[in-house]
């Protein structure tokens, strides 16, 4: 089906482990990102892609890491999770950068 | 002061009720967006808009460039209008409002 979907849905992980939360998106948009929510924030951007191989920081970058190899898959890895990291994901694709977004179910990431 | 401001933060209304959600913020965009987040998270867009007004079913939204004021309004509320409704403002990139939360009773 079209459409962005992100997996896994739940996970619970311990501090330092590494974690990779997936999201992939049939509808060829050029611009994908990565946005946390958390209580008392609103939506805040970790990291962007404009196409394939082009990847940028956003307000939250760090401990994270991002890839986009391919258009419609851009991973988000967190490469030693802590538990400020706790917190829910979604990944979000647009035609333009500050165009019409069309988010992923959400990723509910705690870590202990 | 934060770029984006949304009220009230939480709403409670009788169905049937005319609902409005403000959104204000201080500075230039290029095109405002808002958004609807249902309680399972989902979120989805509901409108983009630059200039005007936009109607989409019994949701209409208002924007004002010069006051810099955005609103959202549901006509004829409903249960199913319960959600967290979130304005977001383009920039050079998006900066998003802490939402709305909205709770619509029978």
């Amino acid at each position: 089906d079209a459409g962005i979907t992100q997996s896994p849905r739940y996970k619970i992980t311990e501090t330092g482990r590494q974690v990779t939360l997936m999201c992939h998106q049939t509808w060829s948009h050029s611009y994908m990102f990565w946005y946390r929510q958390d209580l008392g924030h609103g939506l805040r951007l970790i990291y962007y892609s404009a196409a394939a191989d082009i990847t940028d920081k956003g307000e939250v970058p760090d401990g994270y890491v991002v890839s986009r190899s391919k258009t419609e898959n851009f991973p988000l890895t967190l490469e030693s999770a802590t538990r400020s990291q706790t917190s829910v994901y979604f990944c979000a694709s647009s035609v333009f950068y500050t165009g019409e977004l069309f988010f992923g179910e959400g990723s509910r990431l705690t870590v202990l | 002061k934060n770029e984006v401001e949304q009220s009230p933060q939480n709403l409670t209304a009788q169905e049937g009720e005319f609902i409005t959600i403000n959104c204000s913020y201080s500075v230039g965009i290029s095109a405002l967006h808002w958004l609807q987040q249902h309680p399972g998270g989902g979120i989805v867009s509901l409108f983009m808009l630059s200039s005007g007004k936009k109607k989409h079913g019994r949701l209409i939204a208002t924007i004002n460039i010069q006051e810099k004021h955005s609103s959202l309004h549901i006509t004829a509320s409903h249960p199913r209008d319960s959600a967290v409704y979130i304005c977001a403002v383009g920039t050079d990139k998006l900066i998003f409002g802490t939402g709305t939360r909205l709770q619509v009773f029978p």
